[in-house]
């Protein structure tokens, strides 16, 4: 157990539809970042907060925006959702110091998100 | 940009047997390397970083990976393989990019490569 939790486990919704994901960072950590899992894309970060400010961005779409709050725990908003969106999404957490490229990030159990 | 590559879908190895799982890399300037190992229905389990120092890192389960600077390789290997070893297994590298940098904190993932461990 990684100390990472993310609700819920599964999602199951329709296209257009919006859903949030969350995250609870490890006790301490103060990064939180998002990752998708796909057959095709493989894994790929979206975006990573840290102190409750953003502070990397990657292939993250205009639909897709996240926040991490004062507790320091994380919600990805998913809009307008598409078949293609289905996918497992990843909170991982770091302590996250400004200068933390070789902190370990460590990884939640994952969001199963199907969109029928 | 960095990337990185793992040039086997699949290993197959029999248990007691020594195990590789390769992984090449690309990045501009010094590269951070992970090893991460994925269960079914899991999510993903750190085993080992190199940041610097000794080319040989040892992690977690009797793993260890090799950094190997002129080939931009990050091999993980071990000794003798378990059944229990079977997974899916990502190598990620970071790169040192300027506070503020867009990518700044991003782990490029390879592909994943399965490891199968037969009895």
């Amino acid at each position: 157990d990684s100390g990472v939790t993310q609700t819920p486990k599964h999602l199951i919704t329709a296209t257009g539809q919006r859903v949030t994901l969350r995250c609870s960072p490890r006790s301490g950590d103060l990064s939180v970042y998002w990752y998708q899992q796909s057959l095709d894309q493989g894994l790929q970060f979206l975006i990573q907060y840290y102190n409750g400010e953003e502070r990397a961005k990657g292939n993250i779409l205009e639909r897709f925006s996240a926040q991490q709050f004062p507790d320091l725990h994380s919600e990805l908003n998913l809009s307008s959702l598409e078949l293609g969106d289905s996918a497992l999404y990843f909170c991982a957490s770091s302590v996250g110091r400004v200068a933390g490229v070789t902190d370990t990030q460590y990884f939640g159990p994952g969001t199963r998100l199907t969109v029928l | 940009a960095q990337s990185v590559a793992q040039p086997e879908d699949q290993v197959n190895v029999a248990e007691g047997n020594p195990l590789t799982v390769k992984c090449t890399y690309s990045v501009s300037g010094n590269p951070y390397l992970f090893w991460y190992v994925q269960y079914p229905n899991r999510g993903l389990q750190f085993l080992l970083k190199y940041i610097t120092g000794d080319n040989l890192v040892k992690g977690s389960y009797g793993f260890e990976a090799e950094f190997n600077k002129s080939q931009t390789s990050f091999h993980l290997k071990k000794p003798s393989a378990l059944v229990s070893d079977s997974a899916l297994y990502f190598c990620a590298v970071r790169s040192r990019s300027p506070a503020g940098g867009t990518s700044y904190g991003k782990l490029t993932f390879g592909q994943g490569t399965i490891l199968t461990v037969h009895p």
